[in-house]
């Protein structure tokens, strides 16, 4: 699977929008970006994914670059229930066996 | 609502006893995970059963065994565990759509079994 980058953490404040980058620079042409988001002692949470194309869904958009190297998660107006870790993740997306390989992830914490 | 049902949330053991953790999923999805995740780190996938074809990852200790009796269920055993294997344990599901589908299959996870070693 493509790696990924993405910043340790970002701070939000509430009913802002919170733009979340990631890195995928050796993406290949097959493969899907994934947003999961985990909160804190809960299991992740599939928020959105796309394959070129902008993508959008009552949780996010999701914005990848026209050479599709990088992506951006935006969420329209965080709440402090939006406090996790967010995950971007890149894998092929014909094959079940592919597993999700989990980054860091970004820490996003959303202040009043 | 269809879901990942999994059970107990929160599971104690001593060192060395056998202990199973369950999942089941009302989604009728033909795929299903197990991920391990260690406190302060990201999940790790352990195994996953397309249908019920059986796929371990390399690095998967042999402590580690998984069952798949029907569609809907799927347990973790782990044989004898030690205090190294404390950690959440979460199960994921996803309908696959085959190798030449070309459509990406999104997984869908549970709550997770916290896991204690004594």
């Amino acid at each position: 699977d493509a790696k990924t980058t993405q910043p340790t953490s970002m701070d939000c404040a509430e009913g802002r929008a919170a733009n979340l980058p990631c890195n995928h620079s050796t993406i290949s042409g097959n493969e899907y970006v994934y947003w999961y988001r985990q909160i804190h002692s809960q299991g992740p949470q599939y928020i959105i994914h796309g394959l070129k194309n902008n993508e959008t869904n009552e949780m996010a958009s999701l914005i990848i670059t026209e050479d599709r190297k990088s992506s951006t998660l935006i969420l329209p107006h965080a709440t402090l229930r939006d406090t996790a870790v967010y995950y971007c993740i890149v894998r092929p997306g014909y094959n079940a066996g592919n597993m999700l390989t989990f980054g860091g992830g970004t820490r996003l914490m959303v202040k009043p | 609502d269809a879901m990942v049902i999994q059970n107990p949330r929160y599971q104690v053991t001593q060192f060395g006893k056998p202990v199973t953790l369950s999942c089941s999923q009302t989604l009728n999805h033909n795929v299903m995970y197990w991920y391990q995740q260690k406190s302060s780190q990201a999940p790790k996938l352990l195994f996953h059963y397309y249908d019920k074809d059986f796929n371990n990852e390399a690095d998967t200790p042999d402590n580690f065994q998984s069952r798949r009796p029907n569609t809907s269920f799927c347990f973790l055993d782990i044989r004898s565990p030690g205090l190294g294997d404390a950690a959440m344990y979460l199960c994921a599901t996803s309908r696959a759509g085959g190798l030449t589908s070309g459509r990406a299959d999104t997984q869908y996870f549970g709550p997770g079994t916290r896991l204690t070693v004594l």
